[in-house]
């Protein structure tokens, strides 16, 4: 398997525009996991699927973000309007829930800058 | 709320000593818990965990010691080297959903 591909690598917006990021998990893995990488905060969950299903939505940060997985092999996660606060790496893993003791496996993530 | 702590943003060791990377947690219902590796632009890695029913896990040159009481892991290195120079990240998961919480990150550098 190639593993949680993500795409755009890197992605250089102006402010106010959409921004779309990309998630493909690993074929097979049944649960999804938007991070966003900060100084302040390390790896913070955004947001976390279970069969597609939103879980928990609790870390994402306002109404401006917002994330769909119409099926179990894509994850998109949009920021619409975009704002400079939001420049980050955001990563997207995925995992196999239902195994006693598994890790998440995440991909190279998204270099965003707003500008 | 940060549910998992990293109070050490970076760490210098010389090369052949042992690293410990220290971290706490706050929710006691975490019962798995895990180390990463995360190289400059590039995704975090899965390098050893633990489970919540153990207090040690070894894999050749790591070890992962977890004290519950404490709510408190740590991860050694011995012998460091080089190559082990990245960010390292702790996690937990809980035993009530299958979210995985970070910490902050601790920042490791083994000069030769």
């Amino acid at each position: 398997d190639a593993g949680v591909i993500q795409s755009p690598r890197h992605e250089v917006t102006e402010m106010g525009q959409e921004v779309t990021l990309r998630c493909k998990p690993i074929s097979g893995h049944n649960s999804l996991f938007w991070y966003r990488q900060t100084m302040m905060r390390g790896l913070e969950l955004l947001i976390y699927f279970n069969n597609n299903v939103p879980i928990d939505d609790s870390g994402m940060p306002e109404d401006r973000f917002s994330a769909k997985m119409p099926n179990a092999s894509f994850s998109t996660l949009k920021i619409q309007p975009s704002e400079p606060r939001d420049s980050a790496v955001y990563f997207c893993a995925s995992s196999l829930q239902g195994t006693m003791n598994t890790e998440a496996f995440f991909g190279q993530g998204t270099r965003l800058t707003v500008v | 709320d940060q549910q998992v702590k990293q109070n050490s943003p970076s760490l210098s060791v010389q090369e052949g000593r042992i690293s410990i990377l220290n971290c706490d947690y706050t929710n006691s219902m975490f019962d798995y818990f895990l180390w990463y590796k995360k190289y400059p632009a590039e995704g975090p890695t899965f390098l050893i965990s633990i489970s919540s029913i153990k207090d040690k896990n070894e894999d050749g040159r790591f070890t992962v010691f977890l004290n519950k009481s404490a709510k408190h892991l740590s991860l050694h290195i011995v012998p460091s080297q080089p190559g082990d120079s990245a960010v390292y990240f702790c996690a937990a998961r809980s035993n009530t959903g299958n979210q995985f919480y970070f910490g902050t990150g601790t920042s490791l550098t083994v000069i030769p």
